[in-house]
């Protein structure tokens, strides 16, 4: 199956932008969708088909996908988007995860 | 309101079985395939298949063929996740998520499961 490969962290201050990528062979022909998750939470739906927010999702989340790589963007991020984030997708058997990154925002 | 329940937490000896349940309720099942996702302590999500709801045909991921078994009950409204022979490395929490986003951009999860396995 094909896989999506992601940093396994990224830290920002508060107040900075935030950025985490997805990398995927099948980036080009499916849609990315983005994940957070909290811990002891489960996963919620922050960007669909690439770059649409789910309603509830504050603004400053922010979804672009450009060939192999999909991207995942915090501008101004808080101290409560600490979390794992993770990037799905699907591939050639179903769907598929990326690794996840943990954005740590101190 | 959309709802899926999971069963409850399960604590399994190496060998054993175990069954995880989850109900659906405030759509019409059918119309909806669920998938299943597992995540071991401390690691990442990991997708295990899927099943058509409406003609009862399982995907499964690769490496999780043989002893995970998919399967419905629609009359109850409920999927089922059968793990054979468990391992250690089975130790996880298991979710069921509905396929499809509605067109406010919601996704529905059920709450998990976490199945220990340990002697």
């Amino acid at each position: 199956s094909d896989e999506l490969t992601q940093p396994p962290s990224v830290s920002v201050s508060p107040g900075q932008t935030a950025r985490i990528t997805c990398s995927g062979d099948a980036l080009p022909k499916k849609y990315a969708y983005w994940y957070q998750q909290k811990s002891g939470q489960a996963p919620v739906l922050v960007i669909y088909e690439d770059n649409k927010r789910p309603s509830g999702i504050p603004e400053r989340f922010s979804g672009s996908s450009s060939g192999t790589l999909a991207t995942l963007t915090i501008s101004g991020a808080q101290v409560e988007d600490e979390a794992d984030y993770y990037c799905y997708s699907t591939d050639s058997s179903g769907k598929v995860f990326g690794g996840g990154t943990k954005l740590t925002v101190l | 309101q959309v709802q899926l329940v999971q069963s409850g937490s399960e604590l399994k000896k190496p060998g054993a079985s175990v069954k995880v349940s989850c109900k659906a309720s405030g759509y019409t099942f059918t119309s909806y395939t669920m998938n299943w996702v597992r995540q071991a302590p401390g690691q990442g999500l990991e997708w295990l298949g899927w099943i058509n709801t409406n003609t009862g045909n399982p995907t499964y991921a690769q490496g999780f063929t043989g002893r995970f078994v998919f399967s419905l009950d629609t009359s109850v409204s409920t999927a089922y996740l059968q793990i054979s022979s468990l391992k250690a490395e089975d130790t996880a929490v298991y979710y069921c998520a509905r396929e499809g986003i509605s067109a406010t951009g919601t996704v529905y999860w059920g709450q998990g499961t976490l199945v220990t396995v340990s002697s």
